[in-house]
């Protein structure tokens, strides 16, 4: 099974503040990984796919990159509805599997 | 516009079975994989299972396999998840998930919350 492995786990930010978040894959993944954002009480939303492809709707602060086993997430510019939880997931091959999340809160 | 809405969900008591389905629309549904993903309380997200569109090839989790059978229901846009001899881990809340392909990701339903206890 692939493995990924997110950090940091927790991450206390400021508004404004760029925020990189890790992804490390167990194997090589090439580039199949994508990236949710899930707010308490909600479903997780999908913001990169193919590691760097932002999804439509998606605001352009946030930004991925990375191929075979080292990914990451950027916000440019941390904004209040960005403080949430975000998990990396790998569609290389099943199982699928997801990074243990990584929650950002405000400072 | 995609709607995912599961239902299902209750208290079981350890042991016991449950059955969830998902509705789908705004979408061809046989058109799409389907999986079952789950996050337990205080835990990060497990994928369960996963069925082509077709239905003739399915996947499951270690955690479930042998327990749980997802099925579905192309003529009624409908997935299911048959969970039997359920423990007091799989305590979580259940999402389905609409496979975009190719690495696309995925679109999510909001859950339906399952709790395993006597």
């Amino acid at each position: 099974d692939i493995q990924l492995t997110q950090s940091p786990s927790f991450l206390s930010a400021s508004v404004g503040d760029r925020v990189t978040i890790t992804c490390r894959a167990s194997q090589g993944i090439s580039s199949y990984l994508v990236w949710y954002q899930q707010k308490p009480g909600k479903a997780p939303n999908l913001l990169i796919y193919a590691a760097s492809t932002l999804q439509s709707g998606v605001p352009s602060r946030f930004s991925g990159s990375g191929s075979g086993t080292e990914f990451t997430l950027t916000i440019s510019s941390l904004q209040p509805e960005d403080f949430a939880t975000y998990y990396c997931q790998q569609l290389n091959s099943y199982p699928l599997t997801f990074g243990g999340g990584t929650k950002v809160e405000i400072k | 516009e995609v709607q995912l809405v599961e239902s299902g969900g209750g208290l079981v008591q350890p042991g016991g079975s449950l059955r969830l389905s998902c509705a789908a629309s705004g979408f061809t549904f046989s058109s799409y994989g389907m999986n079952w993903v789950r996050r337990a309380p205080g835990k990060g997200l497990e994928w369960v299972s996963y069925i082509r569109s077709g239905g003739d090839t399915k996947y499951y989790a270690d955690s479930v396999k042998g327990r749980f059978t997802i099925s579905r229901d192309n003529a009624k846009s409908s997935l299911y998840l048959q969970m039997n001899s359920l423990r007091d881990e799989d305590t979580a809340i259940y999402y389905c998930a609409r496979d975009l392909g190719y690495g696309s990701g995925w679109d999510w339903g909001q859950g339906t919350l399952v709790t395993v206890s006597s």
